[in-house]
C-alpha cells in the first residue's frame, strides 16, 4: 500500500529558530501533498496545498512567510517553520494525493513540534 | 455553518460490543465523498472507510461500516465487536468535488473500549 514518511517525528527546538519538516511518498509519485496543523485535543487545519514544481497555496490565516513550503519533487515536499515561536508548537501532519481514485489520499505520522 | 459536525466529544464502549459513532455535514455539493479516519495516540491517521455520495450501498469494511443516511446528511460509523485496540480518536471529513483536494475534518470523537 501507499506509504508517506514524515520526518522528524518529534522535534523540539529554541525560540527563533527555523525547524524543517519533511514528507516523502515512499512507493508512489504524489502530484500534490497537503499539510495539516493539530492543536491538543483538536482537528486538523489544513494549512497549505502544495503541487509539484509550483508555489503552495496557503490556507486563509496561514503565514506564507512563517510556514515555508517546497515541494521539488513528485516525492518530497517540505515544511519550514521559520523564527519558531512557543506558539507554533503544535502537531503537523502532510497527506499525499497520488493522482488516483477516490481515496489516493495517504497521511504521514506526523510531527510534534515543541518550542521552548 | 460547521461542514462536518461530530456529537460526541468522547465515547465509552464495552469490549466485543458495537458502538456507532455520529456524523452530520453540510454541503449543496451533489458529488462529494465521506471519510473515516483513526488517529491512535501515536497521531498517525489511518483511513478506515470512504463513502460516495452516489453510492447505494452503505460501505462497509471489515468491522467498519458507515451507516450514510443522504436526506439526512448524516454519515455514522459503526464498528461492529469492539476491540481494545480500537481506542482512538476518531475522525469524520468530507471532500466536495468542486473543491476536490480540500478536506474538511469534524471535531473528532475519543473512543475508550473497556475490557
Amino acid at each position: 500500500g501507499a506509504v508517506v514518511s514524515q520526518h522528524p517525528s518529534r522535534v523540539i527546538c529554541k525560540s527563533g529558530t527555523s525547524v524543517k519538516i519533511e514528507c516523502r511518498s515512499l512507493d508512489f509519485q504524489a502530484t500534490t501533498m497537503f499539510w495539516y496543523r493539530q492543536f491538543p485535543k483538536q482537528s486538523l487545519m489544513l494549512m497549505a496545498t502544495s503541487n509539484e514544481g509550483s508555489k503552495a497555496t496557503y490556507e486563509q490565516g496561514v503565514e506564507k512567510d512563517k510556514f515555508l513550503i517546497n515541494h521539488a519533487s513528485l516525492t518530497l515536499s517540505t515544511l519550514t517553520v521559520t523564527s519558531a515561536h512557543p506558539e507554533d508548537s503544535s502537531f503537523y501532519i502532510c497527506s499525499a494525493f497520488n493522482g488516483q481514485g477516490t481515496n489516493g489520499y495517504t497521511f504521514g505520522s506526523g510531527t510534534r513540534l515543541t518550542v521552548v | 455553518a460547521q461542514k462536518i459536525t461530530q456529537t460526541q466529544p468522547g465515547m465509552f464502549v464495552q469490549e466485543k460490543e458495537a458502538v456507532t459513532l455520529d456524523c452530520t455535514y453540510d454541503t449543496s455539493d451533489q458529488s462529494y465523498g465521506l471519510f473515516w479516519y483513526k488517529q491512535p495516540s501515536s497521531g498517525e491517521m489511518i483511513f478506515l472507510i470512504y463513502q460516495g455520495s452516489y453510492d447505494e450501498q452503505n460501505a462497509t469494511e471489515g468491522r467498519y461500516s458507515l451507516n450514510f443516511q443522504k436526506a439526512r446528511k448524516s454519515a455514522n460509523l459503526v464498528i461492529s465487536a469492539s476491540q481494545l485496540g480500537d481506542s482512538a480518536m476518531y475522525f469524520c471529513a468530507m471532500r466536495e468535488l468542486y473543491n476536490f483536494n480540500k478536506f474538511y475534518f469534524g471535531s473528532g470523537t475519543k473512543l475508550n473500549v473497556k475490557p
